[in-house]
C-alpha cells in the first residue's frame, strides 16, 4: 500500500527559528511532491510543489527532494506565529500524473512561539 | 470568482439516513476531487472526476457515490450513513498542478 509518512508532532519553534518539517514516501515512482498548510479548521493551501531532487525556494519556504532516499522536506526560515499550522505532504500516485490522485501524509502540526 | 463552495458547513445525520454534499466551482477546471479527512489525519481521497460525465473511485469510495453531471458541479451522495463516516469533507478542483479547496462540510453520523 502506498504511503506517506510524517511526524505529526507538534513540532515547536521560537520566532525567527528554521523549522523543518520531514516526510518520506513508499512509491518509487511518484514523479509530484506537495506542500499544504492547513490552519485549524480551515482546508488546505498549497504552499509550493517539487519535482526534481534538489533545493526549490520561495521566498521563506524550500522545499527539499532526494529521491533516491525517498524523502522530502520543508524548510521554513524566520519562522513567525502566523506559520504556526499543521503541513501536509502530498506524493503523487505513479502513474496517475494525468489525474493529479494524490496521497497525502498525516500532517504536522507547527507551533511558533513568539 | 467564488472559487470552490460546498453546502452545508455543518449536519448531522442519524445512522441509514442519506444526504448530498454539494461542490462547485466557477474556474472552468476539469478535474474535481472528494476527500475526507479525520482528527488529526490526513486527507483520504473519495472519489474524483476529470470532467463532465466521467468519474472513478479514489482510496475510500466504500459507502459514497458521486455524479459530474456539468463542469461546475461535483455532488457526494452518502447513502445509509454509518458512524465510521463522521468526517470533515472537502471538495477540491485542480488547475495545472494545484488543488483548490472549499470551505468544508463538517459531517457528524449519530
Amino acid at each position: 500500500q502506498k504511503e506517506v509518512e510524517q511526524n505529526s508532532g507538534p513540532l515547536s519553534v521560537p520566532e525567527g527559528a528554521i523549522a523543518s518539517l520531514n516526510c518520506t514516501y513508499s512509491d518509487r515512482g511518484s514523479q509530484s511532491f506537495f506542500w499544504y498548510r492547513q490552519y485549524s479548521g480551515k482546508s488546505p493551501e498549497l504552499i509550493m510543489f517539487i519535482y526534481s531532487n534538489g533545493d526549490k525556494e520561495d521566498g521563506r519556504f524550500t522545499a527539499q527532494l532526494n529521491k533516491a532516499s525517498q524523502y522530502v522536506s520543508l524548510l521554513i526560515r524566520d519562522s513567525q506565529p502566523s506559520d504556526s499550522a499543521t503541513y501536509l505532504c502530498a506524493v503523487n500516485i505513479a502513474g496517475s500524473s494525468n489525474t493529479g490522485k494524490l496521497i497525502f501524509g498525516q500532517g504536522t502540526t507547527l507551533q511558533v512561539k513568539p | 470568482n467564488a472559487g470552490v463552495t460546498q453546502t452545508p458547513k455543518f449536519r448531522i445525520l442519524k445512522i441509514g439516513q442519506s444526504m448530498t454534499l454539494q461542490c462547485a466551482q466557477d474556474m472552468n477546471h476539469n478535474y474535481m476531487y472528494w476527500y475526507r479527512q479525520d482528527p488529526g489525519m490526513g486527507l483520504k481521497l473519495i472519489y474524483y472526476s476529470v470532467g463532465a460525465g466521467i468519474t472513478d473511485k479514489g482510496e475510500v469510495p466504500n459507502g459514497y457515490n458521486v455524479s459530474r453531471s456539468t463542469t461546475e458541479d461535483f455532488p457526494l451522495r452518502l447513502e445509509l450513513a454509518a458512524p465510521s463516516q463522521t468526517s470533515v469533507y472537502f471538495c477540491a478542483s485542480r488547475q495545472n498542478n494545484e488543488q483548490f479547496f472549499g470551505p468544508g462540510t463538517r459531517l457528524t453520523v449519530l
